[in-house]
This record gives C-alpha cells, sequence and structure tokens, in this order.
C-alpha cells in the first residue's frame, strides 16, 4: 500500500547548522507531496508541498524537491533556528483523493 | 479568529465511559476530517465528511461514531473507552473535492485510566 517513511529522529541540531530531514515514498501513480510542521501543542500546519515532479516547494527558509526518480522529498533548511524545533511531517495525497497519508514524524530541537 | 476549534483541549475520563469531542470550523470548508496521533507521534486518519457525508471510513472500531450536524462541525463521539484510546484526536477541513490544504485543530489530548 502507500506509504511514507521518513528518518527517524529526535535531530538534536545547533543553531545555523544546516538542516535535512528525509523522506521516501512508496505509491502507485504520482501523488502529491507535503511537508506539515507540528509546532509544541499545537496542531499540524503546512509548510510547503509540491504537486508534480521536479517542482519544489519552499516557506520560511525551508525547501524540498519532488524527485520522481528517487520516489524522495526531503526537507531542507541552511540555516535553522530555536524557534524551528517542532516535529515535522512528510505526506503524500493523490489527486482525487481526500486522504493524507503521513509519515511517522521527525522531532526537532535546536540548541542555542 | 479560531480557523478550527476543538473541545475539550484535555480529557480525562475513566475506562468503559462516553466521551464526545466537538470540532467546528470556521473557515467555510466543506470537508473535514477526524486523525488519531499516537504515542509515538504517529497520525492517521480515522474519518472524513464532505458536505455531512461520509466519504472516508478507516478501520476504526464502531465504538467510535462521528457526526457532521452541518459542513461547520464535525463531532467524534466514543463509546466504552479502551486504555488504548489514549491518544491526541485531531479535527481538521479543506475545501472542495479533490481538496487542497488541510487546515488542523489545535488537538484534544485524550487519557483514559
Amino acid at each position: 500500500g502507500d506509504s511514507v517513511t521518513q528518518m527517524e529522529g529526535p535531530v538534536t541540531l545547533s543553531e545555523e547548522a544546516f538542516l535535512t530531514i528525509n523522506c521516501t515514498y512508496t505509491a502507485t501513480g504520482y501523488p502529491s507531496l507535503f511537508w506539515y510542521v507540528q509546532y509544541p501543542g499545537e496542531g499540524l500546519q503546512l509548510l510547503l508541498k509540491a504537486t508534480k515532479a521536479d517542482d519544489k516547494g519552499s516557506n520560511k527558509g525551508f525547501e524540498a524537491t519532488y524527485r520522481k526518480e528517487t520516489t524522495s522529498f526531503h526537507l531542507e533548511k541552511g540555516s535553522v533556528q530555536v524557534s524551528d524545533s517542532a516535529v515535522y511531517f512528510c505526506a503524500l495525497r493523490f489527486q482525487g483523493a481526500q486522504k493524507l497519508v503521513f509519515g511517522q514524524g521527525t522531532r526537532l530541537t535546536i540548541n542555542p | 479568529d479560531t480557523a478550527v476549534s476543538q473541545t475539550p483541549k484535555y480529557l480525562v475520563t475513566q475506562m468503559g465511559n462516553d466521551k464526545s469531542i466537538k470540532c467546528e470550523q470556521n473557515l467555510g470548508h466543506d470537508t473535514m476530517y477526524w486523525y488519531k496521533q499516537d504515542s509515538k507521534k504517529f497520525l492517521k486518519i480515522m474519518f472524513s465528511y464532505n458536505n455531512k457525508e461520509l466519504i472516508i471510513n478507516e478501520t476504526v472500531p464502531n465504538r467510535f461514531s462521528p457526526k457532521s450536524p452541518d459542513k461547520a462541525h464535525l463531532n467524534l463521539h466514543i463509546n466504552s473507552l479502551e486504555l488504548g484510546d489514549s491518544a491526541v484526536y485531531f479535527c481538521a477541513s479543506s475545501q472542495g473535492i479533490p481538496q487542497e490544504t488541510q487546515y488542523f485543530g489545535p488537538g484534544t489530548r485524550l487519557l483514559v485510566l
């Protein structure tokens, strides 16, 4: 079945470090891909998305590129801040479908 | 104004009780969802309603019964609560089929003792 796999957390970095959180998916067809972020005590918020191969989603300094050949959608940020500490979820959804399929989440902690 | 709101925020109850969680969205969306997030942060869809009609019903025990009185509300009633029901329950909404971005509520943390 369709699934999303993220790198195991937790991830701990120092402020201004480079961030990569890996995400790969298994799906029949070409889904839309999403990154959601969950700050402590809050619900999920859409961070960025890409709907077709080679699209790059970006927001708040984060980027992810839809790579069909490697079925990946890795999240990157060049210089993280303490305020980026949160749980990050990769997700997919097929066109015309209602359901989002989430990865297991990656907890990120940024130390000053 | 809160876009997607849930009540209560916290719910502590005994095994065997029946409880409800309410969700309201003021975004004018026509589709609403319930998700369950377990202790390991794994998030999985439970139900989805479009224009008050059930369109997604994952393999959820029939102790869980969603109710959508109108497009802006989707409530979740749980009968005979079990320890394994302890989790954070998130409501979400979106517009259209196919839908665009889902907007999530702040979650309801349920603890069954």
